[in-house]
């Protein structure tokens, strides 16, 4: 089946540093795009989405990008801070307004002081 | 304060002993999910509901079940658990946007 793939389990940063989390997808339907954030001990936390009809979009020290050619979608994350320390998930849906997610299984994002 | 309530929080149970994990959530939400989180998988989809009613299955629904008879819930079923079921369970809910709102997780074990 289609699947969401991420190309690093582990990054570090240096605070302050920007960072960037990949994720490839294969299904070329793929309509929607969402990442989200898991901190030790919680559930996930929605950060932003793009459709597919875009290529960037930016929110509050973050900005997703869309690639729909290499099927690549990144999550940028500006003058990184302690508190982004976290696992950072991207999911993926073929058809906006369906409820079915497929989500990718996750980069371990470490914040160095 | 908008939230996803879910119980129990943790669960140490027997194979084949039927159990139900809740969900509630208080945002009027009519999108409902369960996911099961893995080490190595991430996250994925148990079932989903679009409204009261209204159920479908996600990608791995073999062994739960589920109900919406109020907006509100969206209670797992587990009939007869397995040991392959042992995951940590995810609850969530969504208006009309896709900002879902999570729950704090249940931490199941089957021995």
């Amino acid at each position: 089946g289609e699947s969401v793939g991420l190309h690093l389990p582990t990054l570090s940063v240096q605070e302050g540093d920007n960072s960037i989390i990949n994720c490839a997808y294969s299904n070329s339907a793929s309509d929607y795009f969402i990442w989200y954030k898991q901190e030790s001990g919680k559930g996930p936390q929605f950060i932003i989405d793009i459709r597919s009809n875009m290529d960037k979009r930016q929110g509050q020290r973050v900005t997703v990008l869309l690639n729909k050619t290499v099927k690549h979608l990144s999550l940028q994350i500006a003058a990184t801070q302690p508190g982004d320390s976290a696992v950072y998930f991207c999911a993926e849906t073929a058809n906006f307004g369906n409820e079915k997610l497929t989500f990718g299984t996750g980069t371990r994002l470490t914040i160095i002081p | 304060e908008a939230q996803v309530t879910q119980n129990p929080r943790y669960l140490i149970t027997v194979t084949g002993k039927k159990l139900t994990v809740t969900c509630s959530q208080n945002m009027n939400h009519e999108y409902m999910s369960w996911y099961r989180q893995d080490p190595g998988l991430g996250l994925r989809q148990i079932y989903y509901s679009m409204n009261v009613e209204v159920t479908d299955k996600g990608d791995v629904p073999e062994g739960y079940k589920v109900s919406r008879k109020e907006k509100r819930n969206f209670p797992l079923i587990l009939e007869s658990p397995s040991p392959n079921q042992t995951s940590l369970y995810f609850c969530a809910s969504r208006s009309s946007s896709y900002e879902q709102y999570f729950g704090p997780g249940t931490r199941l074990t089957v021995t």
